[in-house]
């Protein structure tokens, strides 16, 4: 498995509570993505990183941020959490080479329920 | 608007039988198909992938399908096993734009003995 790791992978919050979510990659991987995961929906993109404080939205950004401020970690973070952000969360990583592989690696994923 | 449209939902195999799932997609500027797998609790992984100037890909029981004027793509799984059973997703991406996916509802397939 690649080296990607995400804390908690557990979590229950209250309706708006702050929540930060984190990536953790071992491989010096450029790009880090965050996804959610939806019944219906499948994964859509949430924010993207193609380097250390270079970050950009994706597909469904409202209401979430995120920083990174080293290579390894990449973090998400929900101002004030609303149930609609009741999801599975993922993390991905790429290297991203012109020519070379896109595959993107997925981490084990964090369950989140917003009360 | 809905980028990659993938179908069935669901489909039921029985053991050593085809499965076929099917993708379509708007945007010709995408240059790179995967298909990824997902095992309950798991994050997806990597299935097979195609770039558009081939037309077929296979690896091992799968392969994929590609048609570049009618801007489908499928996964074809040959001689289905129980530990097939998952959920596939079909992706789009533009590798020129941080090669960021697009993904298809999902398909959730069943393998039965």
């Amino acid at each position: 498995d690649a080296g990607i790791t995400q804390s908690p992978r557990h979590k229950v919050t209250e309706t708006g509570t702050p929540v930060t979510l984190r990536c953790h990659q071992t491989e010096n991987h450029r790009y880090m993505y965050w996804y959610r995961q939806d019944p219906g929906h499948g994964l859509r993109l949430i924010h993207y990183s193609y380097g250390v404080k270079d970050t950009d939205k994706g597909e469904v950004s409202d209401g979430y941020s995120v920083s990174r401020s080293k290579t390894e970690d990449f973090l998400l973070t929900l101002e004030s959490a609303t149930s609609s952000q009741t999801s599975v969360y993922f993390c991905a990583i790429s290297e991203g080479l012109a020519g070379g592989s896109h595959e993107q690696f997925f981490g084990p994923g964090t369950r989140l329920t917003v009360l | 608007q809905q980028q990659v449209k993938q179908s069935p939902q669901s489909l039921i195999v029985q053991k050593g039988g085809i499965s076929i799932i099917n993708c379509a997609y708007e945007n010709t500027a995408f240059d790179y198909f995967p298909w990824y797998q997902q095992f309950p609790g798991k994050g997806p992984a990597l299935l097979i992938a195609i770039r558009p100037d081939v037309s077929e890909k296979k690896e091992g029981r799968f392969t994929i399908s590609f048609n570049k004027s009618a801007k489908q793509f499928s996964l074809h799984i040959m001689d289905s096993q129980p530990g097939d059973s998952a959920t596939y997703f079909c992706a789009v991406s533009n590798t020129g734009t941080a090669s960021k996916l697009t993904f298809g509802t999902g398909t959730r397939l069943q393998v039965t003995l």
